[in-house]
C-alpha cells in the first residue's frame, strides 16, 4: 500500500547534514508529504510536512521537487540522537469525510556516527 | 509528550485471553488510529476513526475490534489472542485527515 521508496539505511557524521531521500512518483496533486521517525520502540514522531512548497521547522527542512515526485528531508546538524528510522509517507485520503489510511512503508534506518 | 495517552504501557497475558488496550488522544483531535508493529516490523495500519465512526480499515483481523466513545477516547479490544499477536500497539490522532498526527508512546503487549 505504501507509495513511497526510501533507501533501507543511511549514516551520516554528527554534525554534518543528514539528506534523505523519498520518491513518490505517483503522488496526486492534494496529497500531502509526511516524514516521521522512530525512535528505538517508541512512538513515531511527526518530523514536517508538505504539499508542494519547501517547508521548513525548528527539527528540519523538507524540499519537494517541483514535479512533486520526490522530497528530501534534511537534518541540518544531525546529532547522535537523531539515529532512527525515518518514515517517507503520503497521506491517503480516501474521501473528504475524515477518512484515510495513514501508510507506513519500511523507511529509511539513520544512524549518525560520532 | 505527543499529548496522546496509552494505557496499559505492558501488558502479559495467555494464549486464548482478551484484552483491551486504551487511547486517549490530544486534546480536541477527532482522528484516532490504531497500529501494529510486531518484532522488526512495520506499523502496520489496523483502524481510523472519525468522532466516534468508523472510517478506514486496514489489515485487522476478525478477533480484534476497536471502538471510539462520544468523549474521544477510543478502545482497541483483542480477543482469542495467539502467540503472534505478540507486538507493540500504537494509537494516533490528529485533527482531521491531512492535519498531522501525533502517536502515543504505545503498548506492549505480550501474549504467552
Amino acid at each position: 500500500d505504501a507509495k513511497t521508496t526510501q533507501p533501507p539505511s543511511m549514516d551520516c557524521a554528527e554534525g554534518r547534514a543528514a539528506n534523505l531521500p523519498c520518491n513518490h512518483s505517483t503522488i496526486s496533486g492534494n496529497e500531502y508529504v509526511y516524514w516521521y521517525r522512530q525512535i528505538h520502540s517508541q512512538g513515531p514522531q511527526y518530523i514536517i510536512h508538505g504539499l508542494k512548497n519547501n517547508e521548513t521547522n525548528e527539527m528540519a527542512s523538507l524540499i519537494i521537487t517541483e514535479d512533486r515526485k520526490s522530497s528530501t528531508l534534511i537534518l541540518p546538524h544531525a546529532t547522535l540522537r537523531d539515529t532512527a528510522v525515518y518514515y517517507c509517507i503520503v497521506r491517503v485520503a480516501l474521501d473528504q469525510g475524515g477518512s484515510e489510511k495513514l501508510v507506513f512503508g519500511k523507511g529509511t534506518k539513520l544512524t549518525v556516527n560520532p | 509528550d505527543s499529548g496522546v495517552t496509552q494505557t496499559p504501557k505492558h501488558l502479559i497475558t495467555a494464549t486464548g485471553q482478551r484484552v483491551t488496550l486504551r487511547c486517549s488522544p490530544r486534546s480536541g483531535d477527532l482522528s484516532v488510529y490504531w497500529y501494529q508493529q510486531s518484532l522488526d516490523q512495520g506499523l502496520q495500519f489496523l483502524i481510523q476513526y472519525y468522532n466516534g465512526e468508523e472510517r478506514a480499515k486496514g489489515n485487522i483481523l476478525e478477533r480484534f475490534s476497536a471502538q471510539q466513545f462520544p468523549d474521544l477516547h477510543s478502545e482497541l479490544n483483542l480477543s482469542s489472542l495467539e502467540l503472534g499477536d505478540s507486538a507493540l500497539y500504537f494509537c494516533a490522532s490528529s485533527f482531521t485527515a491531512n492535519t498531522e498526527a501525533f502517536f502515543g508512546q504505545g503498548t506492549r503487549l505480550t501474549v504467552v
